[in-house]
């Protein structure tokens, strides 16, 4: 059974630049979310997805923004990026309610 | 004062030796996860309790909810569990937003 995948794995960007990252979660699974991890602040929900609609959203600056498709693959876009927006992000998904969180590799993206 | 606090930051023990981690929360939750992160991120979700207790081999989780508090225990550790142990809670809001502790960093000495 596929584990969830995120691409690209590694990225590198520009001050200003933008960005999307992708998570294709486990099959059946309809719910993903977005997490930010960086050592200063550790882990940080960023939002969920459930069924192409955000239910949460973290406290995070509306540069970041996602949206889910049908499939239940979810895109996260940070537009204007800042040096502090360095990090691991992580997603996972999980059947709503379920005992089955699913965590994926993650995308670390460094921001020069 | 965060709303889920883990005890030790940091915590390094010779090889076979009984490990405990605890983790304590201060708002209404759903469910508990323990996560374990080895150098590279990969993030593993060990247990996910709401009640009682979980054993899964070496490792062990426990919940108490009145009291708010967890503890990982893990039995006759070796030098493979050396990793981040993060503890994160589900809000009993419906949602799947999970909250996380600062994690306890385990080392196993061989």
């Amino acid at each position: 059974k596929a584990g969830v995948t995120q691409t690209p794995r590694y990225l590198i960007k520009t001050r200003g630049q933008q960005v999307t990252l992708s998570c294709s979660p486990i099959s059946g699974h309809r719910s993903v979310s977005w997490y930010q991890q960086t050592p200063g602040q550790g882990l940080q929900f960023l939002f969920e997805y459930f069924s192409e609609t955000q239910r949460n959203k973290g406290n995070f600056p509306g540069r970041f923004s996602g949206r889910q498709f049908s499939n239940s693959r979810s895109e996260m876009n940070v537009s204007t990026l800042e040096l502090g927006d360095s990090a691991l992000y992580l997603c996972a998904s999980s059947s709503a309610g379920r005992d089955n969180t699913i965590f994926g590799p993650g995308t670390r993206l460094t921001v020069t | 004062k965060n709303e889920v606090e883990q005890s030790p930051q940091n915590l390094t023990a010779q090889e076979g030796e009984f490990i405990t981690i605890n983790c304590s929360y201060s708002v209404g939750i759903s469910a508990l996860h323990w996560l374990q992160q080895h150098p590279g991120g990969g993030i593993v979700s060990l247990f996910m309790l709401s009640s009682g207790k979980k054993k899964h081999g070496r490792l062990i989780a426990t919940i108490n909810i009145q009291e708010k508090h967890s503890s990982l225990h893990i039995t006759a550790s070796h030098p493979r569990d050396s990793a981040v142990y993060i503890c994160a809670v589900k809000s009993n809001f419906g949602n799947e937003k999970l909250t996380f502790g600062t994690g306890t960093r385990l080392t196993i000495i061989p």
